[in-house]
């Protein structure tokens, strides 16, 4: 089975630049989750959707920052204008939480480096 | 109270050893708590997680032990192998989606 599929792996732009990342979750998952990944603050939950519609955005840490998700099988996360410090590895994760916890499954992450 | 602490930070353990990674909570209303696996340029991949109707689960070399009056739990890997060098995060969860991690823990098991 596929699993979380991210695109680009790798995105380096300039500072001011919109950047736009993508993500895939597994079939049937009804749950997708956006991380970042820093040294210095670990993964943080930045957004999560069920059944697509966005339900904590509390850890988006600022209106330069916005996700969407317009179906099942597809998700952005966007920043517009893009700053140094949003250099970080962006993961999405997915999972089906019919019958209570189940497990995120992550893709491999995008690293983003802005200049 | 949101916060997992987990330590070490990092771990060398010789091949054949027993690495042991802990982790503690403060939220007695967390359910499950997943171990997560990384590989450099990988996404973190579920380990193994637990409940805490149990104290103990144990999944081939991976073993978790939970102590609930504690509100602590532990990583154990058994027999450990250079394959085994990632990084590894502990993470609690109430009832279904807010994951909240661990720091991690750097594992390097020397052949």
């Amino acid at each position: 089975d596929a699993g979380v599929i991210q695109s680009p792996r790798h995105e380096v732009t300039e500072m001011g630049q919109e950047v736009t990342l993508r993500c895939k979750p597994i079939s049937g998952h009804n749950s997708l989750f956006w991380y970042r990944q820093t040294m210095m603050r670990g993964l943080e939950l930045l957004i999560y959707f069920n059944n697509n519609v966005p339900i904590d955005d509390s850890g988006m840490p600022e209106d330069r920052f916005s996700a969407k998700m317009p179906n099942a099988s597809f998700s952005t996360l966007k920043i517009q204008p893009s700053e140094p410090r949003d250099s970080a590895v962006y993961f999405c994760a997915s999972t089906s939480l019919v019958g209570g916890n189940q497990p995120q499954h992550f893709g491999d992450g995008t690293r983003l480096s802005i200049l | 109270q949101q916060q997992v602490k987990q330590s070490p930070q990092s771990l060398i353990v010789q091949k054949g050893g027993i690495s042991i990674i802990n982790c503690a909570y403060e939220n007695t209303a967390f359910d499950y708590f997943p171990w997560y696996q990384q590989f450099p340029g990988k996404g973190p991949a579920l380990l193994i997680a637990i409940r805490p109707d149990v104290s103990e689960k144990k999944e081939g070399r991976f073993t978790i032990s939970f102590n609930k009056s504690a509100k602590q739990f532990s990583l154990h890997i058994m027999d450990s192998q250079p394959g085994d060098s990632a990084t590894y995060f502990c993470a609690a969860s109430k009832g279904t989606y807010k994951y909240i991690f661990g720091t991690g823990t750097r594992l390097k098991v020397l052949a």
